[in-house]
Parts: structure tokens; sequence; C-alpha cells
């Protein structure tokens, strides 16, 4: 059974661009969630999608922004990325909402 | 608000010694618990979870964690640890709040644990 699969693995970007991320989760869970970890906050909640609908956000300014598709992968857009954006972004997939089972390596965003 | 405490930041163990990393959370009307384990350059990987039931849950690679409510902790041990156990490790909540607000999943800092042979 494939894992959750996020692509790219590395994207390097400059401030004031935008990025687009994509998480497939594993087959048949339809639950997907986002999490940024960097250093100094650690690991901090983004959202979580269930069913194509966004169930609960976390404590980010509206540039950070997501969807789910009928297929339930999901996408991450970030809009004028600024240098504090730099981070390991996870997402993770789950049968159930609120239980985050398994997740992906993540893509590792910089920007300069 | 929920919140999430690792009281150790770094935990150092010789081989096949017995650990425990800290867990404490701030209470909610309802609450899950879950350990994460994380390897350098990867993802995190789920090691138990507690959603209601017994209040001792056994995970994967060995460990266990109990629940005590009364305490609002949820200690992460294992009885013999190994050098691949080297790892950072997460403490995690996620609950709905007493006016019903969707589950939202909180992280503890994580502790650093190293086995040294």
């Amino acid at each position: 059974k494939a894992g959750v699969t996020q692509t790219p693995r590395y994207l390097i970007k400059t401030r004031g661009q935008q990025v687009t991320l994509s998480c497939s989760p594993i087959s048949g869970h339809r639950s997907v969630s986002w999490y940024q970890q960097t250093p100094g906050q650690g690991l901090q909640f983004l959202f979580e999608y269930f069913s194509e609908t966004q169930r609960n956000k976390g404590n980010f300014p509206g540039r950070f922004s997501g969807r789910q598709f009928s297929n339930s992968r999901s996408e991450m857009n970030v809009s004028t990325l600024e240098l504090g954006d730099s981070a390991l972004y996870l997402c993770a997939s789950s049968m159930t909402e609120g239980q985050p089972q398994h997740f992906g390596d993540g893509t590792r965003l910089s920007i300069l | 608000a929920q919140s999430v405490t690792q009281l150790d930041s770094q935990v150092p163990v010789f081989e096949e010694a017995p650990v425990e990393l800290r867990c404490n959370y701030s209470s909610s009307v309802s609450v899950y618990l879950f350990w994460y384990v994380q390897y350098p350059n990867q993802g995190l990987q789920l090691l138990l979870k507690y959603l209601s039931g017994s209040t001792l849950v056994k995970g994967i690679n060995g460990f266990e964690a109990e629940f005590n409510k009364s305490q609002t902790s949820f200690h992460l041990r294992k009885p013999s640890v190994h050098i691949s156990d080297t790892a950072e490790y997460f403490c995690a909540v996620s609950g709905r709040g007493s006016r019903g607000s969707n589950y939202k999943l909180t992280f503890g800092k994580g502790t650093l644990l190293t086995v040294n042979p």
C-alpha cells in the first residue's frame, strides 16, 4: 500500500513569489491535514480537510490556503512568500478526522 | 486553548536502559492523545494513540503510554531502548472544545532521545 506522497521534496523560492505544494494521501483516506515545522516554532497545525471541506484552520495568515479534490489529494498554496515561511511542510492522512496517522516525508521550502 | 508541554527537550540514555518521556497537556472537554516519532529527514510516524477506554496504551516498537486524567499527563515509556530508537519524539493532543469546535492537533516542542552504546 503506497504511503503519503508529498511533492516536491525540495523547493527554493524568492520573497514575493507564490508556491503550491501537493499531497497524495493513502488510498481510501478522506482526511488530509497540513503542518509547518520550523526549529523555532516547532510543529504547527495549518489546516485539515475532510471530504473536500476545510474542517479546521490554524493561526496562520490568509496567505496560506489549501484545498482538497474529490480524489482526496490536497494542495497547499502560500502567496507572497516571506523569509519566515522557510520550513518543512508536512501533510498527513487518515480515515478519521482529527487523528492524523500517516505522514509524508515533507516538502522543504527555502525562501531566499 | 489547548497546549502540550514536553518537560525534557533532550533525554540521553544508555542502550538497554528504560526510558520515560514526559508529556503534560491542558484539559479539554474531550481529548485524544498521540505520540509520534521523527527520524532525521523524514516525516512523523505514529507510535500510539489514546482515544478512550484503557488508560494504558501499547504502541509499536515496544513503546507504551499511560493516560492520567487527574494529572493531565500522557508519558511515553519503553523498558529497554535500542540504538535505533534515537530520534525526536512528539506528544500531541487533539480535542473538541466546550462549544463543540472542531478537532485541532497541537504538538509539544519535542524530546530528542539519544541512545548511547
